[in-house]
């Protein structure tokens, strides 16, 4: 079953305004979780690593006060889209490290993904 | 970190054939994984093989590793319609590495 899970699946916002997602792991404390963004027919572009307790790690190239994210807890990761536009419309996907030991130790996990629509 | 880069970047079959990707990477590695993406939909994943492993079976999955030649390879056996989907490979160096991905093998498995 799902041991990542990201919501909302789906969210339609006007131009402007801010979007917020949440990654959560279900059964695992992630440290590290990562986020990323995925246009149609394309492959996934990691946007950010997000470390609990700390500031996030951004990719080249993606702005980080256009993409607010924050690690609070052990188990929820969130990314805002700040002053959203058009072009920020597209499907983002989360995901996080398993430390735990065991046949599922560091495996990596992602959610179901969001997508985001800004009219 | 590195990515690996997936072969064919297309692949159709028939159902009941079976279905070979590959996955090329460049440095050691710690593990790799498999996942496997429908259309719109967020990443599964189906198997994790380790450096000193060399080959991992999950249902109808095989998976195989050759470290000496920076490979790996996903066969589906007796592929069905549901399988259609895009697979991705991950070479995980180990510790915080972040996962890239390349573009990936779309598979199709015609009824």
């Amino acid at each position: 079953g799902a041991v990542v899970s990201q919501h909302p699946s789906w969210v339609i916002c006007k131009s402007g305004t801010s979007v917020k997602i949440e990654c959560r792991s279900l059964d695992f404390q992630a440290t590290t979780m990562f986020w990323y963004r995925q246009f149609p027919k394309q492959s996934l572009m990691l946007m950010a690593t997000s470390n609990e307790g700390s500031k996030a790690t951004y990719e080249q190239g993606v702005e980080k006060d256009k993409f607010l994210i924050n690690h609070a807890s052990l188990t929820l990761s969130t990314l805002t889209v700040t002053s959203a536009h058009p072009e920020d419309s597209s499907f983002y996907i989360c995901s996080a490290r398993d430390w735990r030991r065991g046949p599922e130790g560091n495996t990596i996990y992602f959610g179901e993904g969001s997508w985001l629509t800004v009219v | 970190s590195q990515q690996g880069e997936e072969d064919p970047q297309a692949l159709s079959i028939q159902e009941g054939e079976n279905a070979t990707m590959n996955c090329s990477y460049k440095t050691s590695i710690n593990n790799l994984q498999w996942y496997r993406q429908n259309s719109g939909r967020g990443l599964v994943h189906l198997i994790l093989i380790r450096s000193n492993e060399r080959e991992k079976h999950s249902g109808r999955l095989r998976v195989t590793l050759d470290t000496s030649k920076k490979s790996s390879s996903l066969l589906i056996t007796a592929s069905r319609a549901a399988d259609t989907a895009s697979y991705f490979c991950a070479p995980i160096k180990g510790g915080s590495e972040k996962l890239v991905f390349g573009k990936g093998t779309k598979l199709t498995v015609n009824p």
